[in-house]
């Protein structure tokens, strides 16, 4: 079973630069989740998709962040601008369904450095 | 949104068994308890996930007291390759989807 796919593994962009990631999560998995993890954190959830529907975007700095899900597959998330601040490990994952007795799976993530 | 504290950092020897303990006083009565591992430069990976009592699969087993604010992964004889950093997580009942809250989780290291 292929697992979650993201792209691109890295990124170095100057601040007030845009970026987006691309994921596409394992086939069936109707919910997604993108992570942020800054070095030495655990990762913090931006938002999370039931189908292509956002379920919570709580924590996802609306201002500069933006997420969609298409037709309900794949996703991508934008920065415009980038800060100095957003240098982290962005991270997919996917899940059967959004209930917690559901286990996530993550993909290898994107490494964005802001200069 | 119950709260997980767990220690920062663990050391242990190959071929020791290891025992990460959480602590999760506001446990919901819905909530499970789950763990993931994560390597450097890799997304987390599931471990293992339990309501109440004890837990066992392959990679490790969970020990859930009867008031379940606190938990215990317990990793049998460690292998180098076992060091991680592991996250003890509670799911969040607010809107009956799963919405997992990592902490710093707990870096173990596994020396020869």
């Amino acid at each position: 079973e292929a697992g979650v796919a993201q792209s691109p593994r890295y990124k170095i962009i100057e601040k007030r630069q845009s970026v987006a990631f691309w994921c596409n999560p394992i086939s069936g998995h109707a919910t997604l989740y993108w992570y942020q993890q800054i070095l030495g954190q655990g990762p913090k959830l931006l938002i999370q998709f039931q189908n292509n529907g956002v379920v919570d975007d709580s924590q996802l700095p609306k201002d500069r962040f933006s997420a969609e899900r298409l037709k309900g597959v794949d996703s991508t998330l934008k920065i415009q601008p980038a800060k100095l601040e957003d240098s982290a490990v962005y991270l997919c994952a996917s899940s059967l369904a959004a209930s917690q007795h559901y286990e996530q799976y993550f993909g290898p993530g994107t490494r964005l450095t802001v200069t | 949104l119950a709260k997980t504290t767990q220690p920062i950092s663990m050391d242990s020897y190959e071929g020791q068994e290891v025992n990460i303990t959480c602590s999760h006083n506001n446990i919901a009565t819905n909530d499970y308890i789950t763990w993931y591992q994560q390597f450097p430069s890799q997304g987390p990976r599931f471990i293992i996930q339990g309501y109440k009592t004890k837990v066992t699969n392959e990679v490790a087993s969970l020990f859930i007291p009867a008031d379940r604010k606190s938990s215990t992964l317990s990793l049998p004889r460690v292998s180098l390759s076992d060091t991680a950093v592991y996250y003890c997580l509670v799911g969040d009942r607010g809107t009956g989807f799963q919405k997992l809250v990592f902490g710093t989780g707990t870096r173990l290291l596994v020396s020869p």
